[in-house]
């Protein structure tokens, strides 16, 4: 069954430093897509980083990137240079492809992240 | 651009009311999914369309009723509204074919049931 666990309620870092937010994730369809969101505190979702199943590299945008261990299922969102802006809820979620029933999309639990000055 | 657009934003009911959401998107997305999201939780799948004509369960059907009206709406409806229902609504759009595109998501329409 499709899966997405966080294990990390909350995490605190450090102006200016890197954050490791954890992500494990769990399926039986072969094509699947990892994705990060970011949800500040007026509530939108913002997306951040895609991962795709089949992406040899890990993938990075900008100060964000996806440590992707595909035999571990896991999608750890790696953050640089933390910024106060950063605060924020942080979601892992995962899209099947479909074999599975059609692309749904389910979410972790979340982590918040209090980036300290 | 306009995105995904939910309305209304904010709505109070009192218990056993009904009301639509509604959900309309102009990116010319096949997907379609309805969250609710608890304070300080994640985000559960209610129900999601992986294209027009076609409704699927998610996680967390019960008490819900969804409608594709075509290719841009998804509608999500609340025949008896309970106060377990009080949460904040998501609807969500993303292209379809493969499981590689992101979601694409409104602003949120948070229902208290009193």
């Amino acid at each position: 069954a499709q899966k997405i666990t966080q294990t990390q309620p909350g995490m605190f870092v450090q102006e200016k430093e890197a954050v490791t937010l954890d992500c494990t994730y769990d399926t039986s369809d072969p094509s699947y897509g990892l994705f990060w969101y970011k949800q500040p505190s007026s509530g939108e979702m913002i997306f951040l980083i895609y991962q795709g199943s089949y992406d040899q590299q890990n993938a990075t945008e900008g100060r964000y990137s996806l440590n992707f261990q595909k035999a571990r299922k896991s999608a750890n969102l790696v953050i640089s240079a933390s910024q106060l802006g950063d605060s924020a809820m942080y979601f892992c979620a995962m899209r099947e492809g479909v074999d599975t029933g059609g692309f749904k999309t389910i979410f972790g639990a979340g982590t918040r992240l209090f980036v300290k000055a | 651009n306009a995105g995904v657009t939910q309305t209304p934003k904010f709505q109070v009911l009192k218990t056993g009311q009904s009301m639509t959401l509604q959900c309309a998107q102009d990116m010319n997305h096949n997907s379609m999914y309805w969250y609710r999201q608890d304070p300080g939780m994640g985000l559960r799948l209610i129900y999601y369309s992986a294209s027009e004509g076609t409704t699927d369960k998610g996680e967390v059907p019960n008490g819900y009723n969804v409608s594709r009206l075509n290719k841009r709406e998804f509608s999500l409806r609340l025949e008896s509204a309970a106060p377990s229902q009080t949460s904040v609504y998501f609807c969500a759009s993303s292209r379809g074919g493969t499981a590689h595109y992101e979601a694409f998501f409104g602003q949120g329409t948070r229902l208290t049931v009193v």
